[in-house]
């Protein structure tokens, strides 16, 4: 089952925070999180493990419920390059199964 | 440099066509995904590969078919039983196939069938 995504849209202001939900209705073994600019590739942004375990750039932050099996992803100070559409994707043993996607939009 | 790679970037097809999609890594990756996007949807999964001459149905399998006769290439056949093929398609691999492991993902190819 596909993990919903919170909220689906968010507008901010160059330095404002924003925090993006992923929530499943399955047991995780992992919470990936991607980001996608129109018409390119998703690009790595964290993996987030059973366990506590965390994976990515320094630069971001997110934090993984495995008992309520949600994860958010924390973008502090946002910047205009923040902007695009964020996806998480949850993991089964052999597989990821992506959300639907928030868009950020980041204006100076 | 490695990579994924995905040809062509764009491509138009009439319906009633098949159409095969190609996708070759030099990461050495065990793994291979197929994934298509629509407008403001996710990424579904169509096919996956954990090693070669093997393959597994993802969530969205009726109208295509893959092949995965070597580690490097996972080919994605859209046939004309596909009832919608117009879409974004993204490759991915991954180094184990694990979900401990990032994704990979390769440039995209969008198709539009006419």
């Amino acid at each position: 089952q596909q993990p919903v995504q919170s909220p689906q849209a968010v507008i901010l202001r160059e330095g404002e925070d924003a925090v993006i939900n992923c929530s499943s209705s399955k047991a995780l073994y992992s919470v990936h999180w991607y980001r996608q600019k129109h018409g390119e590739a998703p690009v790595f942004l964290m993996i987030l493990l059973k366990g506590g375990e965390q994976k990515g750039h320094d630069k971001i932050s997110a934090s993984f419920n495995e008992k309520k099996q949600q994860s958010s992803l924390y973008l502090t100070a946002s910047q205009l390059s923040y902007s695009g559409t964020y996806f998480c994707g949850t993991g089964g043993p052999d597989k990821l199964i992506f959300g639907t996607g928030t868009r950020l939009q980041v204006f100076p | 440099d490695g990579g994924i790679t995905q040809s062509p970037k764009y491509l138009f097809r009439k319906e009633g066509q098949n159409v095969t999609l190609s996708c070759e890594q030099n990461l050495n990756h065990d793994a291979m995904y197929w994934y298509r996007q629509d407008p403001g949807q996710g990424l579904r999964l169509i096919y996956y590969s954990q090693i070669v001459n093997d393959f597994q149905k993802g969530d969205i399998a009726e109208g295509y078919s893959v092949s995965r006769e070597k580690k490097e290439s996972f080919p994605l056949t859209v046939t004309s039983a596909q009832k919608n093929p117009t879409a974004f398609y993204l490759c991915a691999s991954n180094p184990a196939g694990s979900s401990y492991n990032e994704q990979f993902f390769g440039p995209g190819t969008r198709l539009t069938v006419l």
